[in-house]
């Protein structure tokens, strides 16, 4: 069974581009996160989904940082615009049961 | 606030030595307890876990057990081999903060042959 998909694996932009990553979660797993990983640190939680609802984006950004789901796989997470501060991993996850999470390779993301 | 709190790394060890890696937390509620680990240009992989008291969790050798008393889940491998060099994360979900997972910092792993 493929695991949690995202793309790209890498990208590199200048300040004040947007940028979006896109994740495919494990199949049957209602719940999917994304979270931003900074050198050096753990995971932070940007946005959590139940199917297509975000029931907690208390951490996101949402003046630059938005997110969808539209129908309830797959989700896209875009920043527009960016800025030097948001290079880092960003890590999409995926849960059964909500409490252990399966977690896809990261988008390593520099801003120039 | 739930937290989780790790040995700071790296911790470099020579193949088949005893490996430790502290892990306390704080938390409101009754939280399970995880361990996952983050190979080079890779993901976070759940490791093991435990969901109350007294559990032990292991997995590929790695044990872990969930002291309530100590708030504590420590985790331990008997013989470490090179290619167990990695990043390990400790995390806790709990309940009562709708089972946000909440992660240490990540203590880093270096395994000489």
């Amino acid at each position: 069974e493929a695991g949690v998909v995202q793309s790209p694996r890498y990208k590199i932009i200048e300040k004040k581009q947007p940028v979006a990553f896109w994740c495919n979660p494990i199949s049957g797993h209602n719940t999917l996160y994304w979270y931003r990983q900074n050198l050096g640190q753990g995971p932070e939680l940007l946005i959590r989904y139940e199917n297509e609802e975000a029931v907690d984006d208390s951490q996101l950004p949402k003046d630059r940082f938005s997110a969808e789901r539209l129908k309830g796989v797959d989700s896209t997470l875009k920043i527009q615009p960016a800025e030097l501060g948001d290079s880092a991993v960003y890590l999409c996850a995926s849960s059964f049961d909500g409490q252990a999470r399966e977690f896809g390779p990261g988008t390593r993301l520099t801003v120039l | 606030g739930d937290s989780v709190t790790q040995m700071e790394g790296p911790v470099t060890l020579s193949e088949e030595a005893f490996l430790t890696i502290n892990c306390t937390y704080t938390a409101t509620g009754y939280p399970s307890l995880f361990w996952y680990v983050q190979y080079p240009g890779e993901g976070l992989q759940l490791l093991l876990k435990a969901t109350k008291a007294d559990d032990k969790g292991s997995n590929k050798g790695f044990e872990a057990t969930y002291r309530k008393e100590t708030t504590s889940f420590h985790l331990e491998k008997g013989s470490v081999q090179v290619s167990d060099s990695a990043v390990y994360f400790c995390a806790l979900s709990d309940v009562t903060g709708g089972f946000k997972t909440i992660f240490g910092a990540g203590t880093r792993l270096f395994v000489k042959a």
